[in-house]
C-alpha cells in the first residue's frame, strides 16, 4: 500500500449499533497514526494518537487498534448515538514528519 | 483559551493577485502545518515547519510559500493565485515534531475562492 485508504467511505448506522471501519496505510517507513473527528462546518478534533504494534486505545464508546506490521488500525463505535455522526479521518505520520490524511469515512447514524 | 486561529475565513480574489491567510497558536507548539481540502481528495498536506526557521514541503507544495520567522505564526502566500487554489485550507499545530506523541490542534479553515 503506497497511499492512506479508508473504508468503507460512507456507512450508514441504524442508533443503538456497533460499527467499525479501517484505516490502511504503508507499513514501511511508520511513525505514528492518528485519528480524527470532523463534524461538518468544524474543524477536525483528535480522537487517538498511536505508535506501537498492538496498541489499543479507548475514550468512551470509541476504541481504536493498530497493526503495523501488516499496515492497518481500526476505528470501532460501540452503541452509536446521533451525535456519533461525522467523517472519521487517520492520518499517517512518516518519519520523514510528513502527514498524509486518508479521505475518510462518513458515518451517519440512523434514529 | 488554547487555540489555533487563522485569518480571514473567506476570501474571494481574482487570479494573480497575491495574498496571504495567517495562522496563530497560543499553545507554544513546535509544529505547524498547512492543508487543503478538496472533495474527493481529504486534507494534503501543503508545508509545514518543525520549529521557527525550520519549514519542508508537504505533498502539495506548488504555488504556495510560508514563513516561520515566530514560533506562534506560520502564514500561507499564495504569491500569483489561480482558480485551482480555490480551497479550504486548514492551519495545525502539535506540540512536538511529527506527531508522534501529540495530536494536531486545527485552526477553523479559510475558505478561499479565486475567480
Amino acid at each position: 500500500i503506497l497511499n492512506v485508504e479508508q473504508s468503507p467511505q460512507s456507512l450508514h448506522v441504524q442508533e443503538g449499533d456497533s460499527t467499525n471501519f479501517t484505516c490502511s496505510f504503508p507499513s514501511s517507513n511508520f511513525y505514528a497514526l492518528h485519528w480524527y473527528r470532523w463534524e461538518t462546518a468544524k474543524s477536525p478534533e483528535a480522537l487517538f494518537v498511536m505508535t506501537l504494534n498492538g496498541d489499543e486505545k479507548k475514550k468512551g464508546r470509541i476504541s481504536a487498534t493498530l497493526n503495523t506490521k501488516e499496515g492497518y488500525s481500526y476505528l470501532y463505535i460501540k452503541g452509536s448515538q446521533p451525535e456519533d455522526s461525522a467523517t472519521y479521518l487517520c492520518a499517517f505520520i512518516r518519519r520523514d514528519d510528513k502527514i498524509i490524511f486518508g479521505k475518510g469515512t462518513r458515518l451517519h447514524i440512523l434514529p | 483559551e488554547a487555540q489555533v486561529t487563522q485569518n480571514p475565513r473567506y476570501l474571494i480574489t481574482v487570479t494573480g493577485k497575491k495574498l496571504t491567510v495567517t495562522c496563530s497558536q497560543n499553545m507554544n507548539h513546535e509544529y505547524m502545518s498547512w492543508y487543503r481540502q478538496d472533495p474527493g481528495l481529504g486534507l494534503r498536506q501543503i508545508y509545514y515547519s518543525m520549529n521557527v526557521e525550520v519549514t519542508d514541503k508537504g505533498d502539495v507544495p506548488e504555488g504556495y510559500k510560508v514563513s516561520r520567522k515566530e514560533k506562534r505564526n506560520f502564514p500561507l502566500i499564495l504569491e500569483s493565485p489561480s482558480p485551482n487554489q480555490t480551497s479550504l485550507y486548514f492551519c495545525a499545530s502539535s506540540l512536538s515534531a511529527g506527531g508522534r506523541y501529540n495530536e494536531q490542534f486545527f485552526g477553523p479553515g479559510t475558505r478561499l475562492t479565486v475567480l
